[in-house]
């Protein structure tokens, strides 16, 4: 069972450059979550998808694009990377009935030069 | 005043002592509490969940949550060095499909042989 995986876990952009953080979930769960989690920060929301279908902002939205593309997945776009994008993004899943436990993936450590 | 508020610590303890880990928050809204266990570079985990005030125990961990004072902690007894790990408490108001999860800075523990 994988859970919440992401990928890639690892990358390197120049400012300006483009690129997609793919998260895909196999726990059949309604909801999925994008959070950037930075030193002093802790994890802060991007977009959310309460299903399928349906997109919202969280806190810190400015520079991303998402789209949920089925139920399994949830992107996250960077259109014109900036220095200040740099952190740390995890997705995560909650069947999302009711409250409960959110489930993270491994995150994907982004460095924007 | 941020909603969530957590002492990020470093805390560093040794092996075998009792350890204390508490949040306020702002929103009289928030009725799900959450205390979420991150080891480095890894993604978050749920530890303990709770819904009302009171104590909640889990083996080692006891949760609690006091609504009057907008005050919640996690106690941890005979603390080991597995236990090393950033602790973050996570707060929402519902359930449903608009679950969102507020967290707090987390604090970083680190317990000693």
């Amino acid at each position: 069972n994988a859970g919440v995986t992401q990928t890639p876990k690892f990358q390197v952009l120049k400012t300006g450059q483009s690129m997609t953080l793919q998260c895909a979930q196999d726990m059949n769960h309604n909801s999925m979550y994008w959070y950037r989690q930075d030193p002093g920060m802790g994890l802060r929301l991007i977009y959310y998808s309460a299903s399928e279908g349906t997109t919202d902002k969280g806190e810190v939205p400015n520079g991303y694009n998402v789209s949920r593309l089925n139920k399994r997945e949830f992107s996250l776009r960077l259109e014109s990377a900036a220095p200040s994008q740099t952190s740390v993004y995890f997705c995560a899943s909650i069947e999302g009935i009711s409250a409960g436990e959110l489930f993270f993936g491994e995150g994907s450590r982004l460095t924007v030069l | 005043q941020k909603e969530v508020e957590q002492d990020p610590g470093p805390l560093s303890v040794p092996e075998g002592a009792i350890v204390s880990l508490n949040c306020t928050y702002s929103n009289s809204a928030f009725q799900y509490f959450m205390w979420y266990r991150q080891y480095s570079r890894k993604g978050p985990e749920l530890l303990m969940y709770t819904y009302s005030s009171g104590n909640k125990e889990d083996g080692r961990f006891t949760a609690q949550v006091d609504k009057s004072s907008k005050y919640i902690s996690l106690f941890i007894r005979d603390s080991q060095p597995s236990d090393s790990a950033t602790y973050l408490c996570a707060l929402t108001g519902s359930g449903g499909s608009n679950y969102k999860l507020t967290f707090g800075k987390g604090t970083l523990l680190t317990v000693n042989p």
